[in-house]
């Protein structure tokens, strides 16, 4: 069964930094693009980052470029997204996800808060 | 990087139908068949229901189904039933990047 967990949301000053972590398992997890898709609380899903197959290929989205950096572990089946620079615009629950169908994400995490407050 | 358009809600009655559109541009859902839509619950994940314009994954009843016409893409929704009531939104490969809708909430009256 494939599964992805995500970890490491909590509450953070504006200015601060925070490492999130996706641990996947059920499937060969270095053979998928992995992205991470944030939703603020109330407010719609939005595409934030995605990382090829062996990392070495990655994608931001406009708001987040040159804070946020996407990363995997192959060997530990793990993505990451260090997220520098935190602002209140960053609140959001931030889901990891699998696209493992042509242009869209078949598996989800079910998410972790990232808080970014005073 | 901005969002697709999306009507902010649409409804019907168990047993009807219901279409919500979904707006880009040529850079985007008119340049790629690689239009997608998701189900979400309050206080759940997004849940793939179309991919690739049409294509429905296994489990996703053939009630959904979806297409694109130029810039605009549409999921449809037969046979409503009280569990599709949900938020929808859709999103497209824009080349280096993905975009999502701005979402509709579905209520089955």
């Amino acid at each position: 069964e494939v599964q992805l967990a995500e970890s490491g949301g909590g509450l953070v000053q504006p200015g601060g930094s925070l490492r999130l972590s996706c641990a996947a398992s059920g499937f060969t997890f270095s053979g998928y693009w992995m992205h991470w898709v944030r939703q603020a609380p109330g407010k719609g899903l939005v595409w934030v980052a995605h990382i090829n197959p062996d990392g070495r290929t990655t994608g931001y989205a406009d708001s987040v470029k040159g804070r946020f950096t996407i990363s995997r572990d192959n060997a530990k089946n793990t993505l990451y997204l260090q997220m520098n620079s935190l602002r209140a615009e960053d609140t959001a629950v931030y889901y990891c996800a699998r696209a493992g169908v042509p242009g869209a994400l078949d598996y989800w995490g079910q998410g972790t808060l990232v808080t970014v407050s005073s | 990087q901005s969002a697709l358009t999306q009507p902010p809600s649409a409804s019907g009655s168990p047993g009807q139908s219901v279409t919500i559109s979904c707006t880009g541009t040529s850079s985007d859902v008119g340049r790629y068949n690689y239009v997608s839509w998701y189900q979400q619950h309050p206080g759940k994940a997004p849940k793939l229901m179309i991919y690739e314009v049409t294509k429905r994954p296994s489990g996703v009843p053939d009630r959904f189904s979806g297409s694109k016409s130029g810039d605009t893409a549409s999921l449809t929704v037969s046979g409503l039933q009280a569990e599709d009531e949900a938020d929808y939104y859709c999103s497209s490969y824009a080349g280096s990047n993905n975009v999502f809708g701005t979402g509709t909430k579905v209520t089955v009256l």
